[in-house]
């Protein structure tokens, strides 16, 4: 009864490639985001997502596409990996309106790119 | 520019003793502060937060304490016990039109010794 699930939990790929990670919550939640954690461990929000909307884009290179099918499931797509796109990318949910908004994070993917 | 700083990346402590994590932030615009823990391999979970109109809130063994005008926020742990060795994020929420973005300090490790 996970809450938060990211597959996969890690994944080796050569640059160039187009990959995806994928994200479900099973809480309900209206709001999903993704975040990036680099080897300096500086997790940084790159996207959220509202009602199928996305409502913050932080200058994340368009290689990156947030898709979500419907509320439960937020995917992230990344085209022409590089290597600096390696990091520790985390999935969280969050229910719109709440003070404060107490986030809930999947167990992470790790991104390594050779 | 990291607007949530957490200038510790490590910090020991004895079982039983009081763990103190500090947190430092630049934008007088935050509404919300939380503190995260995360254990290896998983993703960071909720803690307790703060809002910034209060100096204080209590949650059993943890304390967090406020200080507006130094922009300067901490956790306490007491008693610390081994099972909180961890890493400790402290974020820092802004509303925005449709959702809250969460801004995280970069982490500082615990580590409790029995």
């Amino acid at each position: 009864d996970t809450a938060v699930s990211q597959t996969p939990k890690y994944l080796v790929t050569q640059m160039g490639n187009d990959k995806s990670i994928k994200c479900e919550q099973n809480l309900g939640h209206d709001t999903m985001y993704w975040y990036k954690q680099d080897s300096k461990k500086f997790l940084k929000i790159m996207f959220s997502y509202n009602n199928k909307e996305l409502i913050i884009n932080e200058t994340v290179p368009n290689r990156f596409s947030p898709k979500s099918p419907d509320k439960a499931h937020l995917n992230l797509h990344i085209n022409s990996l590089e290597l600096g796109d390696s990091a520790v990318y985390f999935c969280a949910s969050s229910r719109l309106g709440t003070s404060p908004d107490t986030q809930y994070f999947g167990p992470g993917t790790r991104l390594t790119v050779l | 520019d990291q607007q949530v700083k957490q200038n510790s990346p490590s910090l020991s402590v004895q079982e039983g003793r009081i763990s103190i994590l500090n947190c430092d932030y630049t934008n007088s615009m935050f509404d919300y502060f939380l503190w995260y823990k995360k254990y290896p391999a998983e993703g960071p979970t909720f803690l307790i937060s703060i809002s910034s109109i209060k100096d204080k809130n209590e949650d059993g063994r943890f304390t967090v304490f406020l200080n507006k005008s130094a922009k300067h926020l901490s956790l306490h742990i007491v008693p610390s016990q081994p099972g909180d060795s961890a890493v400790y994020f402290c974020a820092a929420s802004v509303d925005q039109t449709g959702a809250n973005n969460l801004f995280f300090g970069t982490g500082t490790r615990l580590t409790v010794i029995p």
